[in-house]
């Protein structure tokens, strides 16, 4: 159980388009969702936190209009990086937390997606 | 604030080797710990966790104890494969009950040679 699907796993866009990433969880409701993005060689960076039917909370650093966060449901969040630059290209993972029986939250990752701009 | 440090790495073990990763931490109150693999070109599989204190996570050969007295949480193996080529990373999760960030260290690449 508990798993998480990213789609696509790879896209190569053209520098000033958008690109739209997905992120779902198939088999349980999650309401909350979390962005990712790594570097190469590089830890996770917390982007953003999403939570089911409000607005996203970015950290300190992200520009929340280059990178639109809907969580419309609580299996679905998109992250949509907009007008898309070479210097955006990386390793975006998401994470759904659901509730544990315990009563804490646990984080499941998706597998990532990698873009590249051209 | 809270934070992890992970031994830098890159760490290279002959197969068969005793594996050993340092990760510290630093948190009020009670955290949850935790081990992530990422193969190359993958996302981050949950390898172990504990959630208390002198809680041992284990999985597929690799354990870590939860150290509250030395706020540590280092992983082991004790004989590495090829296959255990990977990078790890250590995360804390500052409460153990109710959605929060986690807060990850910097990663440990580990490879291991025939």
């Amino acid at each position: 159980g508990a798993v998480v699907s990213q789609h696509p796993s790879w896209v190569i866009c053209k520098s000033g388009t958008s690109v739209k990433i997905e992120c779902r969880s198939l088999d349980f409701q999650a309401t909350t969702m979390f962005w990712y993005r790594q570097f190469p060689k590089q830890s996770l960076m917390l982007m953003a936190t999403s939570n089911e039917g409000s607005k996203a909370t970015y950290e300190q650093g992200v520009e929340k209009d280059k990178f639109l966060i809907n969580h419309a449901s609580l299996t679905l969040s998109t992250l949509t990086v907009t007008s898309a630059h070479p210097e955006d290209s990386s390793f975006y993972i998401c994470s759904a937390s659901a509730p544990e029986t315990s009563g804490s939250y646990e984080q499941y990752f998706g597998p990532g997606t990698r873009l590249t701009v051209t | 604030g809270d934070s992890v440090t992970q031994m830098e790495g890159p760490v290279t073990l002959s197969e068969e080797a005793f594996l050993t990763i340092n990760c510290t931490y630093t948190a009020t109150g009670y955290p949850s710990l935790f081990w992530y693999v990422q193969y190359p070109g993958e996302g981050l599989q949950l390898l172990l966790k504990a959630t208390k204190a002198d809680d041992k996570g284990s999985n597929k050969g690799f354990e870590a104890t939860y150290r509250k007295e030395t706020t540590s949480f280092h992983l082991e193996k004790g004989s590495v494969q090829v296959s255990d080529s990977a990078v790890y990373f250590c995360a804390l999760k500052p409460t153990p009950s109710g959605t929060y960030k986690y807060i990850f260290g910097t990663g440990t690449r580990l490879k291991v040679l025939a």
